[in-house]
């Protein structure tokens, strides 16, 4: 099983700043086909997780480009370019090179 | 936009079967995966497990002895039956469409299960 490890447990920023979010994986989540099965989803306050980036680096429908996603192997990183008032609430990394599909424990964004 | 609900009982025994039902609207069942992820209060994410529209599951080896996943396309729903449940099963229930690479980009709104005696 992999195991996912989100470094920060929260994060403070100032709306406008940029913003990073860090995941490491316990064995590599790069495939055969040359893809990293790694997405991030992010779970604000009161509601259901969303799809934001998969397969490391493709923004989902809908996300604002503000939100990248990169990495490959064993260490991702999601950014924010500037953060906004409504980016707060807990962003995950998943895991679905292999089952069972893990998440990190999540990193709670807050605004200063 | 496919919409997913579930519905099912909040307030379950220690040691009967939680049973969850999916109903998958704006969208068919057919030629997706479909799982079950949970959250205990204030906790994080556990993926239990998925099936294919066709019939075939994959389990978390953690749940795998207590659960069973099973699916009726003629419904467009599928269900989760979690049994022996203890308070460690407490925890809020989404069911997800799951994407041929693992993403899970439509999620319920989530149930809350609670168990108590």
């Amino acid at each position: 099983e992999s195991v996912m490890t989100q470094s920060a447990l929260s994060l403070p920023v100032t709306p406008g700043e940029p913003a990073s979010i860090s995941c490491s994986s316990s064995q590599s989540l790069l495939h055969s086909d040359g893809y990293n099965y790694l997405d991030w989803y992010l779970q604000k306050p009161g509601q259901s997780p969303q799809l934001l980036i998969y397969l490391s680096s493709n923004r989902a429908s809908g996300v604002p480009d503000r939100f990248s996603g990169s990495g490959s192997g064993t260490d991702f990183t999601l950014k924010i370019s500037r953060v906004e008032a409504d980016d707060v609430g807990v962003y995950y990394c998943m895991q679905t090179l292999q089952t069972p599909y893990t998440f990190g424990q999540g990193t709670k964004l807050e605004i200063k | 936009q496919v919409q997913l609900q579930e519905s099912g009982p909040g307030l379950v025994k220690p040691s009967e079967t939680l049973s969850l039902t999916c109903s998958v609207s704006g969208g068919s069942i057919t030629y997706y995966w479909w799982s079950w992820v949970r959250q205990p209060p204030g906790k994080g994410l556990e993926w239990i497990g998925y099936i294919y529209y066709s019939g075939s599951t994959n389990y978390n080896p953690s749940l795998r002895s207590r659960v069973t996943i099973a699916v009726d396309t003629s419904k467009n729903q599928f269900y989760l039956k979690l049994n022996s449940v203890t308070a460690a099963d407490t925890a809020v229930y989404y069911c997800v469409r799951t994407l041929p690479n693992g993403s899970s980009d439509n999620w319920g709104q989530g149930t809350l299960v609670t168990v108590s005696s």
